[in-house]
């Protein structure tokens, strides 16, 4: 298994532009997240699905955009960047059930830096 | 709100020593706690999960305890090693279960073993 994998791992944006972070997993995981991390500020969910077609949003969804069409993939969109959405973004994933969650495997990361 | 802390923030020590990494947490009403490490420039690696039902979990060199009734967990690295070097975090969910709860994550210790 290549568990979660997250494309591309460094890319540098100009504001307004707009671009998809990728993230798949091959573990037949119901739960998938994006995190972003920054320095001093530590890692904030961004936006999660418990199962295709299902999304919500985390704790700073604002400018960002997710969709679940199947299993394996969570992309992350960015409509219009902004130089606040530099940081190092992770998907993280996970079997879910009402009992509550298992371990989360989380992917290499993204480094984003809009300019 | 849950508040995770780790102690200390920094810790540097020579090849073959045991050591203790440090985790609190301010709400006890969890019902797992997963240690993380973190190499430079690197994604999250999973190291432990301990569920609220357990005290203890061990994988090779390393060893987990939790009293949630304190509100602690402790990471214990038998004989160090360089490769060690790296930040170790602690999460919690925060939230019941069965709500697809975000990681709440420590603020980290950065670990160096030296030869």
């Amino acid at each position: 298994n290549a568990g979660v994998t997250q494309t591309p791992k460094f890319h540098i944006l100009k504001t307004g532009q707009s671009m998809t972070l990728q993230c798949a997993q091959d573990m037949n995981h119901g739960y998938l997240s994006w995190y972003r991390q920054d320095p001093g500020m530590g890692l904030r969910r961004i936006h999660y699905s418990v199962a295709a077609g299902i999304t919500d949003k985390g704790e700073v969804p604002d400018g960002y955009n997710v969709s679940r069409s199947n299993t394996e993939d969570f992309p992350l969109r960015l409509e219009s960047a902004a130089p606040s959405q530099t940081s190092v973004y992770f998907c993280a994933s996970s079997y879910w059930s009402r009992g509550g969650e298992n371990e989360q495997y989380f992917g290499p990361g993204t480094r984003l830096t809009v300019t | 709100k849950q508040e995770v802390t780790q102690i200390p923030a920094a810790l540097s020590v020579p090849e073959g020593e045991n050591l203790v990494l440090n985790c609190s947490f301010t709400d006890s009403a969890i019902y797992n706690l997963q240690w993380f490490r973190q190499d430079p420039g690197k994604g999250l690696t999973s190291l432990l999960l301990i569920q609220s039902s357990q005290r203890e979990q061990t994988s090779g060199r390393l060893n987990a305890s939790l009293d949630k009734s304190s509100g602690r967990s402790t990471l214990y690295i038998a004989a160090s090693q360089p490769g060690d070097s790296a930040t170790y975090l602690c999460a919690v969910p925060e939230g019941g279960t069965g709500t697809a709860s975000k990681l709440t994550f420590g603020t980290g210790t950065r670990l160096q073993v030296t030869l």
